[in-house]
């Protein structure tokens, strides 16, 4: 079965350093997702990107934060200077249509230092 | 927005017994779906449900729409059923963004 696929699995960063999360979706979906879970608490939705924009963003993702789909089958989230509270699990999501089941990455653990 | 809550927050089970988990949201969805969250921090999708009943051996899930709430049934209940389990809806119009739940913690003891 297809999966979406994320890396690295685990980054440490030093604070006001610039991280690039990669993310490779499902080959035939056309919407693309962000979303973090600090540690033990729920996750929250940042951004949804379709047809190369931004379709919704939320208040977490502040300037700070920008997503790219470079080519045709990456889909990038940059953070440009990280702060400690950024420090979280950040999940990429994918899916066919706006109304059907969004699949899932395995993750990539921030930790800012 | 759309208010998700999910209970129990906490639950303890010995191995081999059943629960039920639920999800009650405020407002009519597109979508919802379950997820079991391991030990790894990976979510597992078990559910995309917005209606009805699906079975995938063990477990199986509910969703009432008209009355806004799903519940999740674990039967025979392993060790390796341990770990946070999520519910997460979208609105209509809301470009399929999910909106979580604070999850119920699940430890099943041996």
């Amino acid at each position: 079965e297809p999966e979406v696929t994320q890396t690295p699995s685990h980054q440490v960063t030093q604070m006001g350093q610039e991280v690039i999360l990669r993310c490779v979706p499902i080959s035939n979906h056309l919407y693309f997702y962000w979303y973090r879970q600090i540690l033990g608490q729920k996750v929250e939705f940042l951004v949804s990107f379709y047809n190369n924009e931004i379709s919704e963003k939320s208040e977490i993702f502040d300037d700070q934060f920008s997503v790219e789909r470079p080519d045709g089958s990456n889909f990038t989230l940059k953070i440009r200077s990280t702060k400690l509270e950024d420090s979280a699990m950040y999940f990429c999501a994918s899916d066919r249509d706006r109304v059907s089941q969004q699949y899932f990455g395995p993750g990539t653990r921030l930790t800012v230092t | 927005g759309i208010q998700v809550e999910q209970s129990p927050p906490d639950l303890i089970l010995q191995e081999g017994a059943n629960s039920t988990l639920r999800c009650n949201f405020s407002d009519s969805v597109n979508n919802l779906q379950w997820f079991h969250q391991n030990p790894w921090g990976q979510l597992i999708n078990l559910f995309y449900i917005p209606s009805g009943t699906k079975q995938n051996g063990r477990l199986s899930a509910t969703t009432v729409a008209t009355e806004r709430y799903s519940l999740l049934y674990i039967s025979s209940s392993q060790t390796t059923d341990s770990g946070v389990y999520f519910c997460a809806v979208e609105r209509p119009g809301g470009y399929n963004k999910l909106i979580f739940g604070a999850g119920t913690r699940l430890a099943v003891h041996p």
